[in-house]
């Protein structure tokens, strides 16, 4: 699976767009982008995934360059409840398993 | 629905002894797997299950650990005997496949 490369921390103030990035710039055809984030204390949480088009949940946006290079994750209106590690992974095709970097440390202010 | 339930949540015990993590995996799902969290090494996948067979237990750090699925809806991560640096939070995960896994929320155990 290619390798990502996230910031090590960012800050975000409450009730603001909170704009992630991830660098994946050995990313494979057939390699999904995948976003989890964890909690102080908590396992990790599935937020979204996607291949090449953009997408939106419940929770969040993924925003992903037309080269898939690089890609964003956005909370679009954030909460002290986001405060968390977020975890950008390349993950391919029908490979089972998750290898997770060190991720981004976000931090909610009020 | 219930998600992966873990047990214990938390365990203190002593060097030498013997310890058994427990999991359940999202009822349906096929694929489980352990990872162990330190604040030195971050998230290692230690060993994964496809149909209740090991399918890459590379991440097993030594003989010490062994991992066991006997079935479907069931799994043990055992050490044995446990050291302090076994210190780790311990997290159980379950998949459909190649589809999106979901983790418990862990079991955190000191060894001292």
């Amino acid at each position: 699976d290619a390798k990502t490369t996230q910031p090590t921390s960012m800050d975000c103030a409450e009730g603001r767009a909170a704009n992630l990035p991830c660098n994946h710039s050995t990313i494979s055809g057939n390699e999904y982008v995948y976003w989890y984030r964890q909690i102080h204390s908590q396992g990790p949480q599935y937020i979204i995934h996607g291949l090449k088009n953009n997408e939106t949940n419940e929770m969040a946006s993924l925003i992903i360059t037309e080269d898939r290079k690089s890609s964003t994750l956005i909370l679009p209106h954030a909460t002290l409840r986001d405060t968390a590690v977020y975890y950008c992974i390349v993950r391919t095709q029908g490979a089972q398993k998750l290898v997770f970097g060190q991720g981004t440390r976000l931090t909610i202010n009020p | 629905d219930a998600g992966v339930i873990q047990s214990p949540r938390h365990e203190v015990t002593e060097m030498g002894q013997e310890v058994t993590l427990r999991c359940k995996p999202i009822s349906g799902h096929n694929s489980l797997f352990w990872y162990r969290q330190t604040m030195m090494r971050g998230l290692e996948l230690l060993i994964y299950f496809n149909n209740n067979v090991p399918i890459d237990d590379s991440g097993m750090p030594e003989d010490r650990f062994s991992a066991k699925m006997p079935n479907a809806s069931f799994s043990t991560l055992k050490i044995q005997p446990s050291e302090p640096r076994d210190s780790a939070v311990y997290f159980c995960a379950s998949s459909l496949g190649g589809n999106t896994i979901y983790f418990g929320e862990g079991s955190w155990l000191t060894v001292v």
